[in-house]
């Protein structure tokens, strides 16, 4: 899977617990992106990097925050888990934002009871 | 909201049939990709199509892109149970430095 690696695989944690969710990439490219699926609504995009610690919004970004220190790692952190949070995360990455295919993780899934 | 929108939002068809399934969107676009997903898995790269071409094909895959429109088909022909899976749209738009997905087309390839 364009050895990209998504930890953990599922989770389950109470509502009002930090939760951070790690995507690992050994591509060195330079496009990360972290989106959630929930049924009816595709995906959304939370937040993407274009660089070390360069970071911007998607258009579900309340709530999360994130984090890219290294070329190869880019953490999602839930500072206070919602059950409107529950979901299928994706991280993707590209070499060239929007111009070039994404590759996928294979998902991350959250819930939050 | 930019996000584009499939039809049909599920598809049934028979092994050996073709399946057409169409995106549209709402604002000009640099490019757009059709993505496919299996069950529990994460989302592959099917085929890239630019604001400038209006057809490619890529194995049993057939894109088409009409910009006036703002929309695209996506046909597999003689499918395959292999083939059930959701298939994406996303779109590359102007200004801007995301895709945005549609919801999705899921397709039920029956043996």
């Amino acid at each position: 899977d364009a050895g990209i690696t998504q930890s953990p695989r599922h989770k389950v944690t109470e509502t009002g617990t930090p939760v951070t969710l790690r995507c690992h990439q050994t591509e060195n490219h330079r496009y990360m992106y972290w989106y959630r699926q929930d049924p009816g609504h595709g995906l959304r995009l939370i937040h993407y990097s274009y660089g070390v610690k360069d970071t911007d919004k998607g258009e579900v970004s309340d709530g999360y925050s994130v984090s890219r220190s290294k070329t190869e790692d880019f953490l999602l952190t839930l500072e206070s888990a919602t059950s409107s949070q529950t979901s299928v995360y994706f991280c993707a990455i590209s070499a060239d934002r929007g111009r070039s295919p994404l590759h996928f993780g294979n998902g991350t899934r959250l819930t939050v009871t | 909201s930019q996000q584009g929108e499939e039809d049909p939002q599920a598809l049934s068809i028979q092994e050996g049939e073709n399946a057409t399934m169409n995106c549209s969107y709402k604002t000009s676009i640099n490019n757009l990709q059709w993505y496919r997903q299996n069950s529990g898995r994460g989302l592959v790269h099917l085929i890239l199509i630019r604001s400038n071409e209006r057809e490619k094909h890529s194995g049993r895959l057939r894109v088409t892109l009409d910009t006036s429109k703002k929309s695209s088909s996506l046909l597999i022909t003689a499918s395959r149970a292999a083939d059930t899976a959701s298939y994406f749209c996303a779109t590359d738009h102007y200004n801007t430095d995301k895709l945005i997905f549609g919801t999705g087309t899921r397709l039920q390839v029956f043996p």
